[in-house]
């Protein structure tokens, strides 16, 4: 059974970055029908898609992010990646790390999410 | 980037009554050339992740009861639940898939009457 584990740190600071990696279980990240995800979920909110990596290193990011995003890929360690900059309150959110369904040629079609982890809740605060 | 508004935002249903949400995309999902709905549907309970239940719009996720199915095309969509019961209390979201950014329905709660 797959399954994903986000870790990283419950508290940043503003202006500060985050760095969250999401180590997968059960699974190969290097699969080529699959693509890697982060979503996140302000309390008491809807949710709302971060970017996606490839096994190749392939990345597809929301252009509508205010803050500046980096999703990386460790095939090594089965783990991937996100790190987001220059923090302010409303990057406050639960954050999520996901598998997604894709087009197994690496074309960067990417569809439903089908497996989540449980998420991580980051807090953004003096 | 596509609007997904569903509706209501709210609603509580008998158990063992019909449940139905709506989802309504700012432009159509469907691709042409493969004729699929790039839709998909998720349930999402206190404290927990989102769950698949639908994807191109209709197709149930392995595992997922037979009481929840999904419908419509191109711009208006439906997740229908055929009998509430107990568990199916949660926040339902609406996903479309067809362009980036993917985007998200604002959520729609079910509560049991």
């Amino acid at each position: 059974q797959l399954q994903l584990q986000e870790s990283g740190p419950g508290l940043v600071k503003p202006s500060e970055t985050l760095s969250l990696t999401c180590t997968v279980s059960g699974g190969s990240i290097s699969s080529t029908s699959y693509y890697w995800g982060w979503i996140r979920q302000p309390p008491g909110k809807g949710l709302e898609w971060i970017g996606t990596i490839y096994y190749s290193g392939n990345t597809y990011y929301n252009p509508s992010l205010k803050s500046p995003v980096t999703i990386s890929v460790d095939t090594s360690k089965n783990q991937f990646s996100l790190k987001l900059s220059s923090l302010t309150a409303a990057d406050t959110a639960v954050y999520y790390c996901a598998r997604r369904y894709g087009d197994s040629s690496g074309s960067g079609y990417q569809y439903y999410f089908d497996y989540w982890g449980q998420g991580t809740l980051v807090t953004v605060s003096s | 980037d596509i609007v997904m508004t569903q509706s209501p935002d709210s609603l509580a249903v008998s158990l063992g009554e019909r449940a139905t949400i709506n989802c309504k995309s700012s432009q159509s999902v469907l691709y042409r050339s493969d004729n699929r709905n790039y839709l998909a549907w998720y349930q999402q309970k206190p404290g927990q992740p989102p769950k698949l239940l639908i994807y191109w719009a209709s197709t149930r996720e392995s595992g997922v009861p037979d009481r929840f199915s999904g419908s419509g095309s191109g711009t208006d969509f439906t997740l229908t639940i055929s009998s509430l019961q107990a568990e199916d209390v949660a926040v339902y979201y609406c996903h479309q898939y067809y362009s980036t950014p993917d985007t998200f329905g604002q959520g729609t709660k079910l509560d049991i009457k």
